[in-house]
């Protein structure tokens, strides 16, 4: 079962530039979650969504967009990247469901360095 | 948010129970507990919740004090795999997201 896939697992990044981390589920949830995790320290939200064409902020929003097209897909974009950024982003889903809803699966992260 | 109160760390002998106590006094009476732990370099994974009653599940138990204002996750058997941050998290019914705390980092030791 493949569950929450994310791409890639390493990226090292330029100040300034972009990029797209992936993240896909085969699980038809309908919420997915993107958070972020500095060293040594809790996971923080940057953006979910409770259904395809649906996003919302947040904890720490600034610096990244989403966008849901799709049940399965949730990338996070990335816009001039800066070194605050560095950090490993997890993806997550839940199926949103009554008591089902509020257990999320996690991907394995995408461990993105700034320089 | 409500919040919770975990202990930094913690140290147990493999094959010993292990305790984790979490503190959660503003706990209001239609949110969850929840108990998510993460092992080195992996995404969290969902251990187990509750409401009012214990729970138990293949890889712990749940202990729920009469008040609702403590908890304790329950790790029967240590093994060297249980080594992780286990994170205790308060989940209303209206929440959309978990809100992570430090946690508590458990050592196994062989």
């Amino acid at each position: 079962n493949a569950g929450v896939t994310q791409t890639p697992k390493f990226r090292i990044l330029k100040i300034g530039q972009s990029m797209t981390l992936q993240c896909t589920q085969d699980m038809n949830h309908n919420y997915m979650y993107w958070y972020r995790q500095d060293p040594g320290m809790g996971l923080k939200l940057i953006y979910y969504s409770v259904g395809a064409g649906i996003t919302d902020k947040g904890e720490v929003p600034n610096g990244y967009n989403v966008s849901r097209s799709t049940t399965e897909d949730f990338p996070l974009r990335l816009e001039l990247a800066a070194p605050s950024q560095t950090s490993v982003y997890f993806c997550a889903s839940s199926p949103g469901d009554s008591l089902a809803k509020n257990i999320q699966y996690f991907g394995a992260g995408t461990r993105l360095s700034v320089l | 948010d409500a919040k919770t109160t975990q202990p930094n760390s913690m140290e147990s002998n493999e094959e010993e129970p292990v305790h984790l106590p979490c503190n959660h006094s503003t706990i209001s009476g239609t949110d969850y507990i929840h108990w998510y732990r993460q092992l080195p370099s992996q995404g969290p994974e969902y251990v187990i919740h509750g409401l009012t009653s214990n729970v138990n599940n293949r890889m712990a138990s749940l202990a729920i004090a009469e008040d609702r204002k403590s908890s304790t996750l329950i790790l029967h058997r240590a093994t060297l795999r249980d080594a992780a941050v286990y994170y205790c998290i308060l989940w209303g019914i209206n929440d959309y997201k978990l809100s992570f705390g430090a946690g508590t980092t458990v050592t196994v030791r062989a």
